[in-house]
């Protein structure tokens, strides 16, 4: 079992909608990440929180907004999303930002669709 | 940036025999490469890392090769099983300072039972 939780498994929701994403570990890790991930595409990096603090941001657009409330915790909150937002959206954490120190691990990932 | 290569995009192999999988990488400074596992619904997960002071990791019927001068690693898998059927991507990052794995495109293997 992935020792990254990420809630919930499965999303629908309309380009008005405000919802969020949310993941969870327990492994005492200081970074965590999202991912996002087209069918038959290799994952690409959205943000990096290191120490609790947004380190990383690939010029992910404004409707997507990371939240860190504390170590264990990441939130993804979406709002006024496009269809082609429609993806899995992979959490991951590591003991360390500096990913040559160790492995990242990933969460099962959240399967959203943008009707 | 990295640019990561993978070949092949698919790959069917008989139970038993074993499978290759080849990545080229452009940045001279990557000298973390690791090798994720992602099966169906489920997240990637990491089967085997090599770091560039290293020229081949085993780790039982899975073993990484690392050619820094011509810049490719490769993943090979011995005596395959059907459960070994899964997507596979290949990536690289720079150890010191950078906090993003480059994956390559990944290669869908394929075991026939």
């Amino acid at each position: 079992d992935t020792e990254v939780t990420q809630t919930p498994k499965h999303l629908v929701m309309g380009m008005t909608n405000k919802k969020s994403l949310k993941c969870e570990q327990h492994m005492g890790h200081r970074a965590m990440y999202w991912y996002k991930q087209k069918a038959k595409k290799p994952p690409e990096l959205m943000f990096v929180y290191s120490y609790e603090k947004l380190s990383i941001n690939e010029s992910v657009p404004s409707r997507f907004s990371p939240e860190c409330p504390n170590s264990s915790l990441l939130n993804l909150h979406l709002h006024a999303l496009q269809p082609e937002d429609s993806a899995l959206y992979l959490c991951a954490s590591s003991q360390d930002s500096t990913i040559g120190t160790g492995e990242l691990f990933f969460g099962e990932g959240s399967r959203l669709t943008v009707l | 940036g990295e640019n990561v290569e993978q070949h092949p995009s698919t790959l069917s192999v008989q139970e038993g025999d074993s499978a290759v999988i080849k990545c080229t990488y452009s940045d001279s400074a990557s000298n973390y490469f690791p090798w994720y596992k992602q099966e169906l619904g489920k997240g990637p997960q990491l089967i085997i890392d090599i770091r560039s002071n290293v020229g081949e990791k085993k780790d039982q019927r899975i073993a990484v090769t690392l050619n820094k001068t011509a810049k490719h690693f490769s993943l090979h898998i011995t005596e395959t099983q059907p459960e070994d059927s899964a997507v596979y991507f290949c990536a690289a990052s720079s150890w010191t300072g950078a906090n993003n794995l480059f994956f390559g495109t990944g290669t869908r293997l394929t075991v026939i039972p």
